[in-house]
């Protein structure tokens, strides 16, 4: 079946614009993760979705970040005023629900605040 | 310090070579220890996951963790050019669901 899918695949704005991510995890899947990967920094967490909620923001580096998840489904990370400082690969995943369950990492999104 | 450390390389090894990938943590409630792959521009996958202490193979790769010194491997034999990718470790803890990552280590393989 489908995998996790992103869009856009890449994105280049300016400093100060908002950018609007978006994540389709595997079709039943209830949990959903988003990452940043920045050079040389491994994976950092940002927020988890069960479901439509949120149980878990902690990993959101400021409230320039959001995110929501409808239908259980689709997410969307939007980034407001971006700041160069915001570049990197913004990575999607999603699992069955539930700890120890694999996540499934989409391709990314990489993010260039110019 | 970082809860969990790993040599960002680059490693440049000949094709054929065994090689060794490895990880250090300092959370002793990590519980669930797993080796992700990732090539360029794509995201990450699963390559390898395991519970306790010892060691664990498939095919040419064996994850292998030693709890008491808090350190985990993976080991590549007969190493090929496709394995030339980023490996990351990642750990969750107990009942949790959220992965720590290591920042990986990018491994290339010369034919």
């Amino acid at each position: 079946g489908a995998g996790v899918s992103q869009s856009p695949s890449n994105k280049v704005t300016e400093k100060g614009k908002d950018v609007e991510l978006r994540c389709d995890p595997i079709s039943g899947h209830t949990a959903l993760y988003w990452y940043r990967q920045s050079l040389g920094q491994g994976l950092e967490f940002l927020i988890y979705f069960q479901g439509n909620s949120a149980p878990d923001k902690s990993g959101l580096p400021s409230d320039r970040f959001s995110a929501e998840r409808t239908g259980g489904s689709v997410s969307t990370l939007t980034i407001q005023r971006t700041q160069q400082e915001d570049s990197a690969v913004y990575l999607c995943a999603s699992s069955w629900g539930g700890a120890q369950e694999t996540q499934y990492f989409g391709p990314g999104t990489r993010l260039l605040v110019l | 310090q970082k809860e969990v450390e790993q040599d960002p390389g680059p490693l440049s090894v000949p094709e054929g070579a065994i090689v060794s990938l490895n990880c250090t943590y300092s959370n002793s409630a990590f519980q669930y220890f797993m080796w992700y792959r990732q090539y360029s521009r794509k995201g990450p996958e699963l390559l390898m996951y395991t519970y306790s202490s010892g060691n664990k193979e498939d095919g040419r790769f064996t994850a292998q963790v030693d709890k008491s010194s808090k350190y985990i491997s993976l080991f590549i034999r007969d190493s090929q050019p496709s394995d030339s990718a980023t490996y990351l470790c990642a750990m969750e803890g107990s009942g949790t669901y959220k992965y720590i990552f290591g920042t990986g280590t990018r491994l290339k393989v010369l034919a």
